[in-house]
């Protein structure tokens, strides 16, 4: 059975700091991993999806990272900003099932 | 509209009352996941329709739950006999293809509340 962690479970850093969310999960037989963003009483945005293929994707200041192999992502923000505050989930694609992780819950400071 | 659409998107309802909640998916888009997310957790899997069918209902917690995809557009999520700790924000999220292979995007979700 699936499952997916994310540390930290909270974050929080002074605005213009470049920082990392990791995720792990247990399966690596999966077909993508896919980085959401939620803000507070809203659904969930796309950030990024990577292909099991690929090893990263690309969108502004957002880099993510897949390692099918040793079951970890990596989402790297460049020079965040207060507009970055929100939950980033994590969530592994396989079959008919998207797992997802708890979230990480990321506060920028001015 | 462009994205998956909810509605309504709050409902309150008495204990023991039937609820429906409605979703729009993209248009073309043949999969349908509804998730349940309960505060400070991630999405939780119901059910996944491919088309018309339901492909993995695995994720329902009881019978009192149900949903259809008729026409394999549209979807509803029906809970009977409702309790408190249905409580929740579901959402709902389409895809091109299954089989978790195409990117999934999410509607704004119902936040039910059962009193």
């Amino acid at each position: 059975k699936q499952e997916v962690t994310q540390i930290p479970a909270a974050l929080s850093v002074p605005e213009g700091e470049n920082l990392v969310l990791n995720c792990s999960f247990t399966d690596s037989a999966i077909y993508n991993l896919q980085w959401f963003r939620q803000d507070p009483g809203k659904g969930l945005t796309s950030l990024l999806l990577i292909q099991s293929s690929q090893r990263e994707q690309t969108s502004g200041r957002l880099n993510a990272s897949l390692d099918k192999s040793s079951g970890r992502s990596t989402l790297y923000i460049a020079a965040s900003q207060p507009g970055d505050s929100a939950t980033y989930l994590c969530a592994a694609n396989r079959d008919d099932k998207i797992i997802f992780g708890k979230g990480t819950r990321l506060h920028i400071l001015p | 509209g462009a994205g998956v659409s909810q509605t309504p998107s709050n409902k309150v309802t008495e204990k023991g009352k039937y609820v429906e909640l409605r979703c729009d998916p993209i248009s073309g888009h043949t999969a349908l996941y509804w998730y349940r997310q309960s505060l400070g957790q991630g999405p939780e899997f119901l059910i996944y329709f491919q088309g018309t069918g339901a492909a993995d209902d695995s994720g329902l917690p009881n019978d009192r739950f149900f949903a259809v995809r008729p026409e394999g557009s549209v979807s509803t999520l029906k809970i009977q006999r409702t309790e408190r700790g249905d409580s929740a924000v579901y959402l709902c999220a389409s895809s091109l293809q299954g089989g978790g292979r195409t990117e999934a995007f999410f509607g704004q979700g119902t936040r039910l509340t059962v009193v």
